[in-house]
């Protein structure tokens, strides 16, 4: 397997605008996970989702932020409109929850975002 | 929320060198793992160990659960282990956040 797979790399844009981080998690696993890494705050859960269902959300800072799972493959976590302050490394994760000793979680290679 | 504690902060070593990472947490866990950041950025998993001990080549792992730590042993280091060690906990069963510790951060010298 590939892995999990993020996309883009590095993505820089302007303050106000949108911006759309993209993720397809590892075939087979039923969740996922959207992950911030600042220096300041370490790695933050945003949100996690199981079988593409939300099951906790309170890690989201505030409105400007959505996460979206519209099936097993795929996962889109938006900013808009987009602030210097979400400059951050975002990481998508996969894992098979509840599987018997196979919890493990695996993360995708990140999006570095900077917000001017 | 349930607190993650790791020591030390930082550590440097000579190649060859061995160490023992370690993981405090506040509560009890049923999931605990442990992840290697490489100096690239990318987070790989290194154990699922919510009990127990376990062993792969130079690394093992010890959790304690019942006295709540953890401890990441690492033997004759290299220079690629150079990074940041993080622990993650998952408080209760189920469909649970996985918290992360601030991580210890390793530089390992040739």
């Amino acid at each position: 397997d590939a892995g999990v797979i993020q996309s883009p790399r590095h993505e820089v844009t302007e303050m106000g605008q949108e911006v759309t981080l993209r993720c397809k998690p590892i075939s087979g696993h039923n969740s996922l996970f959207w992950y911030r890494q600042t220096m300041m705050r370490g790695l933050e859960l945003l949100i996690y989702f199981n079988n593409n269902v939300p099951i906790d959300d309170s890690g989201m800072p505030e409105d400007r932020f959505s996460a979206k799972m519209p099936n097993a493959s795929f996962s889109t976590l938006k900013i808009q409109p987009s602030e210097p302050r979400d400059s951050a490394v975002y990481f998508c994760a996969s894992g098979a929850w509840g599987t018997e000793d196979n919890e493990k979680l695996f993360f995708g290679s990140g999006t570095q975002l900077s917000v001017l | 929320g349930i607190q993650v504690e790791q020591s030390p902060p930082d550590l440097i070593l000579q190649e060859g060198a061995n160490s023992t990472l370690r993981c405090n947490f506040s509560d009890s866990v049923n999931n605990l793992q442990w992840f290697h950041q490489n100096p690239w950025g990318q987070l790989i998993n290194l154990f699922y160990i919510p009990s127990g001990t376990k062993q792969n080549g130079r690394l093992s792992a010890t959790t304690v659960a019942t006295e709540r730590y953890s401890l990441l042993y690492i033997s004759s280091s290299q220079t690629t282990d150079s990074g940041v060690y993080f622990c993650a906990v998952v408080r209760g069963t189920g469909f649970q956040k996985l918290v992360f510790g601030t991580g210890t951060r390793l530089l390992v010298s040739p």
